[in-house]
């Protein structure tokens, strides 16, 4: 069965540092999604993405984050400044149009020291 | 605001029974709802969806119903086994946008 997958599965950054994390959606989706979750929170939303380019995107997602699908099959999340909030599970999920199913990767987990 | 939210945060069920986990949402806007199964250090799996045009529907031992008159969503699983044990979450999709907004999420527990 086709599955999303993310790249690492941990990173550990220093304040400061860029980071880029790395999702491989489900080949013959369109739509792409990044979320976060803190430790015990719920789930949030940062962005979405379709035909090469960010179609909606949460007030989480400032300056300091950027995506990109730099080839036909990843999909990129850089945080260019990690602060210390920015620690956090990061799942990328992909759907084959708006209103189906988003389909989650394992996730990321981000710790900024 | 806009939310989604969780009636109940622990649910202990013996093994056998059915389960209910419940979410109010307050989006009369959203037309697209999913239950995700969140099991620990894995992302959100995927379960049961339904649209507002539908006020039930089943899947494999699981059945979500839509109330729409009081926004109101729920998922029942039946016969519940241990490897339910899981926190789950409601989220909702409204008609203008592709986000899915997440539930805080209720924690099953399936004692045996």
């Amino acid at each position: 069965e086709p599955e999303v997958t993310q790249t690492p599965s941990h990173q550990v950054t220093q304040m400061g540092q860029e980071v880029i994390l790395r999702c491989v959606p489900i080949s013959n989706h369109l739509y792409f999604y990044w979320y976060r979750q803190i430790l015990g929170q719920k789930v949030e939303f940062l962005v979405s993405f379709y035909n090469n380019e960010i179609s909606e995107k949460s007030e989480i997602f400032d300056d300091q984050f950027s995506v990109e699908r730099p080839d036909g099959s990843n999909f990129t999340l850089k945080i260019r400044s990690t602060k210390l909030e920015d620690s956090a599970m990061y799942f990328c999920a992909s759907s084959t149009a708006r209103t189906y199913e988003q389909y989650f990767g394992p996730g990321t987990r981000l710790t900024v020291t | 605001g806009e939310s989604v939210g969780l009636h109940l945060p622990t649910l202990s069920v013996q093994e056998g029974d059915n389960s209910i986990i419940n979410c109010a949402y307050s989006n009369s806007a959203s037309d697209y709802f999913i239950w995700y199964k969140q099991e620990s250090g894995k992302g959100p799996q995927f379960i049961i969806d339904i649209r507002s045009n539908m006020d039930k529907r089943q899947g494999q031992r699981v059945t979500v119903l839509l109330n729409k008159t009081v926004k109101h969503l729920s998922l029942q699983i039946a016969a519940t086994q241990p490897g339910d044990s899981a926190v789950y979450f409601c989220a909702e999709n409204p008609t203008w946008g592709n986000k899915l907004t997440f539930g805080g999420g209720t924690r099953v527990l399936v004692k045996p």
